[in-house]
């Protein structure tokens, strides 16, 4: 098993939707969670960062669920300009620096 | 401010040939990590410097893999001899000690061993 599992997608959006990806992680001691966005051929970018419960930044927002070891990104009123792969990263804390990615899920907003 | 950059972005070497990879980290960034993406697989760690000391290198794949950050500055990973599975993308990344493991990465270099 995977540590970090996500749905490959493609998710396909029309402009203006909500969307919304789930992660499960199977590390139960990962201490920090992240949400990476990662346009084609580029480098992944930090979009945000979940350290308790959530965390809500403008249309987007993360919640993480420890009882279930899963966390989500629920994108609102999506823009074209949203169509990337969201990448889902652990970080397990314990002494160590180290990120454990996920494959990503892809997004596509339509016009 | 200038982001984490690498050199060079794309490589083609032949198998048994060496290559090195070359990254600048965010000015004043302590901590610099190497990661690795192969086709169809996830971004997977491979080590962390703590400005020039290795603090963890359990992600290194094998002996054919060197890194250096003489200075703590810039990083180098050298593959030599490289192996056809060694192709994939090659990202580098910086955080500031304090803030954790908020990492920024780099643009990565896409190397290719044929």
């Amino acid at each position: 098993r995977k540590e970090v599992e996500q749905d490959p997608g493609p998710f396909n959006v029309p402009e203006g939707a909500t969307v919304a990806f789930n992660c499960t992680y199977s590390n139960s001691a990962s201490q920090s969670f992240f949400w990476y966005r990662q346009d084609c051929r580029k480098e992944p970018k930090l979009l945000m960062s979940v350290y308790s419960s959530g965390n809500e930044d403008g249309r987007f927002t993360a919640q993480l669920n420890r009882a279930s070891q899963y966390i989500s990104l629920l994108i609102r009123d999506s823009k074209l300009s949203d169509s990337a792969t969201y990448l889902c990263v652990s970080h397990s804390g314990a002494g160590s620096y180290q990120l454990t990615f996920g494959k990503g899920t892809k997004l596509s907003v339509i016009p | 401010e200038a982001g984490v950059t690498q050199f060079p972005s794309h490589s083609v070497i032949e198998k048994g040939q060496t290559v090195t990879l070359r990254c600048d980290p965010i000015s004043g960034h302590d901590n610099l990590y190497w990661y690795r993406r192969v086709m169809g697989k996830e971004i997977k760690f491979l080590l962390h410097f703590v400005k020039e000391s290795k603090q963890d290198e359990s992600g290194m794949p094998n002996n054919r893999f060197l890194a250096e950050r003489t200075g703590g500055t810039y990083s180098t990973l050298k593959v030599q001899p490289a192996e056809l599975e060694d192709s994939g993308v090659y990202f580098c990344a910086s955080s500031q000690v304090g803030t954790g493991v908020e990492a920024f990465f780099g643009q990565g270099t896409r190397l290719t061993v044929v």
